[in-house]
């Protein structure tokens, strides 16, 4: 069985300070795993994902994501905050890249940047 | 690429009455559509998976003869809200995969209000 924990479910930086929200994840077999990011009333954008290549995952915005096999774990980090961060990730992981792909998301953590 | 559109973006009925909310790939074939609901600061509960020309898979508790879904085409799927009720009212998420990419593209979601 898949599933995904998101550790904190608010968390507050200041302008210019390192970014860190964790997701570990639970997969019977190896997974692919996705950082989607939400603005308020509206839907998810993808910011980045891990498919079984490198585990650095680069994405948008100056997002990145180590996948750690040994601790289950895909933090997603960025070094230095902007206001225009703040909004709710969601982390998800998903088995298999045929028909039935289905995510299994976290419940989310809402980011405050602080001026 | 990979653009999901949903219409309408927000909507307004009374109780009683039935809702339709269609989600379209503008850009590509979707071999997989999903509809989500997501309550206020929740994360996505997964409502329904559906292929195109075949009947949605229901997660459980998820009522099928309450959101009817029909996914006619490789670019279109609908979900209507029958006899919607004031606990029906959420925002209401799609999204859809092709073949060879293990991604989800959402739609920017729509705002149900049932009074």
């Amino acid at each position: 069985a898949q599933s995904v924990t998101q550790l904190g479910s608010h968390v507050s930086v200041s302008e210019g300070a390192l970014v860190l929200l964790r997701c570990n994840y639970s997969s019977s077999v190896p997974p692919y795993l996705f950082w989607y990011v939400q603005y308020p009333n509206q839907g998810l954008q993808l910011l980045l994902k891990y498919t079984s290549a490198a585990t650095l995952v680069k994405g948008i915005n100056g997002f990145e994501a180590e996948f750690k096999k040994s601790e289950t774990s895909f933090h997603l980090t960025k070094p230095s905050a902007h206001m225009s961060d703040a909004a709710e990730y969601f982390c998800a992981v998903s088995v298999g890249s045929n028909t039935g792909n289905q995510f299994y998301f976290g419940t989310g953590t809402s980011l405050t940047v602080i001026p | 690429g990979a653009v999901v559109s949903q219409h309408p973006s927000w909507v307004i009925c009374k109780s009683g009455t039935s809702v339709k909310i269609e989600c379209r790939s503008l850009d590509f074939q979707a071999t997989t559509m999903f509809w989500y609901r997501q309550f206020p600061k929740q994360s996505l509960m997964l409502m329904a998976t559906s292929n195109e020309g075949s009947k949605a898979t229901y997660e459980q508790g998820v009522e099928k003869d309450k959101f009817l879904i029909n996914h006619a085409s490789l670019t279109l799927s609908t979900l209507t809200v029958t006899s919607a009720h004031p606990e029906d009212s959420s925002f209401y998420i799609c999204s859809a995969r092709y073949s060879g990419r293990e991604e989800q593209f959402f739609g920017p979601g729509t705002r149900l209000t049932v009074l």
